[in-house]
């Protein structure tokens, strides 16, 4: 079994409508949690930490399940430009070193 | 401004011959990671570095290396070059811990490696 699995997509979204996705981890001992964004062929880039709380950051929202060890990311009022991958993260030791997932698609319609 | 660099860009080489990827940072980080990436694996961890003269195995190491002289570059080498070594490759670095606020890594633009 993967450490961080995804559904890998892609999800087909209309411009304005709203898209969830989720990542189930395997290590319930991890403690801290990212999601990151890759658009094509460029390098990935943090997109928002995951707080035990929940957080929100304008249209973006991340969640975590503890019990369940999932992570989700909604995302309301979808833009064209938010086309892109969107990789899970699960940080692996205390110094910084990650686990990513395969990547979930999206892709924002007209 | 602070940033990754990652030379060359693109590179096409043939089976048997060893090749580095260059990896160089004014972030003055600590921390760098090599990655693979590859079309339904994701980002996967070839070498990292903690520090000058650390150097440590991530989950593909196998027919790599890395070697950490300064903080500013983590140099990958491929000893013999395979058909299998195909893929993109990106460097990442992150603060060191006792300065960190976060663990967020900042990544080069990568390398596309073809190996024929």
């Amino acid at each position: 079994r993967k450490e961080v699995e995804q559904d890998p997509g892609p999800f087909n979204v209309p411009e304005g409508a709203t898209v969830a996705f989720n990542c189930t981890y395997s290590n319930s001992a991890s403690q801290s949690f990212f999601w990151y964004r890759q658009d094509c062929r460029k390098e990935p880039k943090l997109l928002m930490s995951v707080y035990s709380s929940g957080n929100e950051d304008g249209r973006f929202t991340a969640q975590l399940n503890r019990a369940s060890q999932y992570i989700s990311l909604l995302i309301r009022d979808s833009k064209l430009s938010d086309s892109a991958t969107y990789l899970c993260v699960v940080l692996t030791d205390s110094w910084g070193k990650l686990q990513f997932g395969a990547g979930t698609q999206v892709v924002v319609t007209p | 401004d602070a940033e990754i660099t990652q030379s060359p860009r693109h590179k096409i080489t043939e089976t048997g011959r060893q090749v580095t990827l260059a990896c160089h940072q004014t972030w003055n980080h600590n921390n760098m990671f090599w990655y693979r990436q590859d079309l339904g694996h994701g980002l996967r961890l070839i070498h990292y570095s903690y520090g000058v003269q650390d150097t440590n195995k991530g989950e593909v190491s196998d027919g790599y290396s890395v070697s950490r002289s300064n903080t500013e570059d983590l140099p990958l080498t491929l000893e013999s070059a395979a058909s299998s070594q195909t893929s993109v490759y990106f460097c990442a670095t992150s603060p060191n811990r006792e300065r960190m606020d976060t663990y967020e890594q900042y990544f080069g633009p990568g390398t596309r490696l073809t190996v024929t």
